[in-house]
């Protein structure tokens, strides 16, 4: 069955430090993935996208991903975090021909994103 | 204009009323979805519309009505809904095939009473 796995539902880091968060999919075939960004109350503003080539992306706000196949894996990553950064981030998969019929987006369960002084 | 519009930002209806939820964008989008979204949960597929037509209804009970006038507009008919209808209602847009990924709207915040 097709799955996005998440591992951490809560991560607090200093604000200035390093942040990683983790993304595993179980997919038939390499799908199109997605990181997106949920503030309290807010939609989803979506950070950056594999689809393919480059396996390291570059998104906005900072934040980068890097696609390993071998681990199926789609890890987010931010080299200096800033208090503006606490929100919700849902990895996220979609077939590669996705839209309408052909299939929609498949989310993992979220990673609460806490930021100290 | 690269944005997906959402109207009301908040509603809140008893049980007996009859209300509608609207969505727009202008991207040239032919995809359109509806999302629901529980507090601390990511967002559950309701309905997927393509080229305005429904392709996707992901079981949804029958008091949820789609409805999408033109490739630019997408309506959600609520009627005689439950408490446990109250939630974040999520609309989204897609390219046919391929693309720039989905484009979310700010939500519509849903409370019955």
């Amino acid at each position: 069955a097709q799955s996005v796995t998440q591992p951490d539902i809560h991560i607090t880091v200093s604000e200035g430090a390093s942040l990683e968060l983790r993304c595993n999919y179980s997919y038939g075939a390499t799908p199109y993935l997605f990181w997106y960004v949920q503030s309290p109350g807010q939609g989803l503003q979506l950070l950056l996208k594999y689809f393919s080539g480059d396996t390291l992306v570059q998104g906005i706000k900072g934040f980068e991903a890097e696609f390993k196949r071998s681990q199926s894996s789609f890890n987010l990553r931010k080299p200096s975090v800033h208090w503006s950064d606490a929100a919700e981030y849902f990895c996220a998969v979609a077939p590669q021909g996705y839209g309408g019929s052909q299939g929609n987006l498949i989310f993992g369960k979220g990673t609460k994103l806490s930021v100290k002084p | 204009d690269t944005e997906v519009t959402q109207t009301p930002k908040h509603l809140v209806m008893g049980m007996t009323n009859k209300k509608s939820l609207k969505c727009e964008q202008h991207m040239g989008h032919r995809a359109m979805y509806w999302y629901k979204q529980k507090a601390k949960k990511p967002p559950e597929l309701m309905f997927v519309y393509s080229y305005e037509k429904l392709s996707i209804n992901e079981s949804v009970p029958s008091r949820f009505s789609p409805e999408c006038p033109n490739s630019s507009l997408l309506n959600l008919h609520l009627h005689a809904l439950q408490p446990e209808d109250s939630a974040l209602y999520l609309c989204a847009s897609s390219q046919r095939t391929g693309g720039d990924g989905y484009t979310f709207g700010s939500g519509t915040r849903l409370t019955v009473v």
